[in-house]
């Protein structure tokens, strides 16, 4: 069964970091560009980073650019963010998402469930 | 870049169509057949309903259905079900550069089964 599985969520404080981690299984992972995309509490999905397969490619949304990084470990079938000067309005669930496979082709096929980040002191 | 718009709520009886808009503009929705429809329910990850504007990913019911006309991308869902009530987000892919690449949401949509 293809599966994403987000961790790292919780509760920190403005102007503080926190990893969040996607481990992926059930597909070549090594061979999908994959992203993140948040949702803040009732409101709508942003998508907020970009990786190629290779991590050759990465973009972000300007809300997060300068502060947060998007890696992965392909040995490790996971994707990674790292976000630091955290602000209450990166308050949001965080997904990761894997990318359509097609080279001509731009939608997010498979979801993970999501972790939760809350920023507030 | 912003938010794509959609409609607050939709609302249909079982059994009938309803269809959702999503209004972009030249630079996403209408330079592009690159609109992708989600489905999500409360407290649930988004599902991938409709991709490159009307294809089904294999297995998903054909009672769903995408369109689009010039900067507006449209849902469908015909045969309205109970299970159907759920928020729906379009997204459009809005083009890549050497530093800049975008999808931009839509504001989202209730789908309400009455």
């Amino acid at each position: 069964e293809v599966q994403l599985v987000e961790s790292g969520g919780g509760l920190v404080q403005p102007g503080g970091s926190l990893r969040l981690s996607c481990a992926a299984s059930g597909f070549t992972f090594s061979s999908y560009s994959m992203n993140w995309v948040r949702q803040a509490p009732g409101k709508g999905l942003e998508w907020v980073s970009y990786i190629s397969s290779s991590s050759s490619t990465i973009y972000y949304a300007d809300s997060v650019k300068g502060r947060f990084t998007i890696s992965r470990d392909n040995a490790k079938n996971s994707l990674y963010l790292h976000m630091n000067s955290l602000r209450a309005e990166d308050t949001a669930v965080y997904y990761c998402a894997r990318e359509s496979s097609s080279s001509s082709s731009y939608y997010m096929d498979v979801w993970g469930k999501g972790t939760t980040v809350t920023v507030s002191s | 870049q912003s938010a794509l718009t959609q409609p607050a709520s939709v609302s249909g009886s079982p059994g009938q169509s309803i269809t959702i808009s999503c209004t972009g503009t030249s630079s996403d929705v209408g330079s592009y057949n690159l609109v992708s429809w989600y489905q999500q329910h409360p407290d649930k990850a988004p599902k991938l309903m409709i991709y490159e504007g009307s294809k089904r990913p294999s297995g998903l019911s054909n009672r769903f259905s995408g369109s689009k006309s010039g900067n507006t991308a449209s849902l469908t869902i015909s045969g309205l079900q109970a299970e159907d009530e759920a928020d729906y987000y379009c997204c459009s892919y809005a083009g890549s550069s050497t530093f800049v690449f975008s999808y931009v949401f839509g504001t989202g949509t209730k789908v309400t089964v009455l």
